[in-house]
């Protein structure tokens, strides 16, 4: 049983590149969200979705973009990537329906140079 | 503005003693907290959580307490094992929302 699955691992940008990261879910779940960690911090929402074709901005989403095609996939979208943008970005779903419990992904570690 | 805070960014404790996490949080419309344990490179994993219905959690080793009107709850970790050390998050929702709020995190060290 996959869970969240991340990718890339890691990732590279320069300045104004952009680019997607990946996730997914086996778990039927309808919630999904996304995070980043900066050094020394707790996870700020970016985005999140409460079912395919449904999403809405978190604490932090000037940067940002996401769709939700499908129940599985939640991709984020990067726009003209910026030195601030430089994060680990974290996936999770939840069932939804009063459980909060969320399972996470392993991360994504992304530099932006 | 910071609605969870867990103060202390480390905590070194010895092996077999008593671990305690402290975190505050502000939002008095929070009712539901969890706490995750974060290995490097891994994502968060869920732990232990508490509705605000109760004062106590207990799960094996860990122990959530929350104390509501101090707006105050705390995860105790006893007997602590080398396993146990790891990056420990806070989280808290609001009624109704399936969102969550995490605190900065408490880096725990068991000491052999």
């Amino acid at each position: 049983n996959a869970g969240v699955t991340q990718t890339p691992k890691f990732r590279i940008l320069k300045i104004g590149q952009s680019m997607t990261l990946q996730c997914t879910q086996d778990m039927n779940h309808n919630y999904m969200y996304w995070y980043r960690q900066d050094p020394g911090m707790g996870l700020k929402l970016i985005y999140y979705s409460v079912g395919a074709g449904i999403t809405d901005k978190g604490e932090v989403p000037n940067g940002y973009n996401v769709s939700r095609s499908t129940t599985e996939d939640f991709p984020l979208r990067l726009e003209l990537a910026a030195p601030s943008q430089t994060s680990v970005y974290f996936c999770a779903s939840s069932p939804g329906q009063g459980r909060l419990t969320q399972h996470f992904g392993d991360g994504t570690r992304l530099s932006i140079l | 503005d910071q609605q969870v805070k867990q103060n202390s960014p480390s905590l070194s404790v010895q092996e077999g003693r008593i671990s305690i996490l402290n975190c505050d949080y502000t939002n008095s419309m929070f009712d539901y907290f969890l706490w995750y344990k974060k290995y490097p490179a891994e994502g968060p994993t869920f732990l232990i959580s508490i509705s605000s219905i109760k004062d106590k959690n207990e799960d094996g080793r860990f122990t959530v307490f929350l104390n509501k009107s101090a707006k105050h709850l705390s995860l105790h970790i006893v007997p602590s094992q080398p396993g146990d050390s790891a990056v420990y998050f806070c989280a808290a929702s609001a009624q109704g929302a399936q969102k969550l709020v995490f605190g900065q995190g408490t880096r725990l060290t068991i000491n052999p």
